[in-house]
């Protein structure tokens, strides 16, 4: 069975940083792009960014190119997304999703999601 | 880039028939495949419709998609609503140097 376990939420203040994980099982990690969505309360889903785990190439939405790291450990199956310097505008639901370049980029699982707050 | 334009919010009552649209602004609709995404309160998303028309397993058949060249849109169409299908939900097309673009979802009240 397909399953993408996301970390637990976390709670920061503005400027720290923060690494989140979303570790994939029941298929081989390394040969599926593994995407990042953002859901900031109450709107939309935005498209962050996406990773191949095979050789780690890395597409990034121009909005948050600079803003967030996107990475990848095969040791552990794990993709992460990283913040330097968080925000309060950071401050959302953030989803993994396994995805697939052949069905025209779309989303086929998705992890149980990580809400991270961002306040003083 | 082109953006993905959805109505807001659209409601309708159990047991009728609802459809949401989803509007390319530029290029042809025809030119990359849309999926469809149920987000409920409290859970992840899920795909009810993707490459424009197919279901995936489990999907009941009430759910259904098309595209409509003529209006360069997307269309996710729910039959015999149920209570259960009340969520947001929000076209995904690509392009080439995007491969994630979301409408800006809508949320269906079934009242």
């Amino acid at each position: 069975e397909v399953q993408l376990v996301q970390s637990g939420a976390e709670v920061k203040k503005p400027g720290e940083s923060l690494k989140i994980s979303c570790k994939g099982s029941g298929y081989t990690f390394h040969t599926y792009w593994i995407g990042w969505v953002r859901q900031k309360p109450g709107k939309g889903l935005e498209w962050m960014g996406i990773i191949y785990p095979g050789d780690s190439d890395t597409r990034y939405n121009s909005s948050f190119q600079g803003q967030v790291t996107i990475s990848v450990d095969t040791s552990t199956n794990s993709a992460h997304l990283q913040w330097d310097s968080l925000k309060a505008s950071d401050t959302a639901m953030y989803y993994c999703a396994r995805t697939l370049y052949s069905s025209g980029w779309r989303f086929d699982y998705w992890g149980q999601g990580t809400l991270v707050t961002v306040s003083s | 880039n082109f953006m993905l334009t959805q109505p807001h919010s659209v409601s309708e009552s159990p047991g009728k028939t609802v459809t949401i649209s989803c509007t390319r602004s530029s290029g042809s609709i025809a030119s990359n495949y849309v999926q469809w995404y149920q987000l409920r309160p409290g859970s992840s998303p899920t795909t009810v419709i993707y490459e424009d028309k197919k279901r995936p397993s489990g999907v009941p058949d009430r759910f259904s998609g098309s595209i409509d060249r003529s209006s360069n849109s997307a269309s996710l169409t729910i039959s015999g609503l149920k209570t259960e299908d009340e969520a947001e939900y929000y076209c995904q097309s690509y392009d080439s140097g995007i491969p994630g673009i979301f409408g800006g979802g809508t949320k269906l009240t079934v009242l």
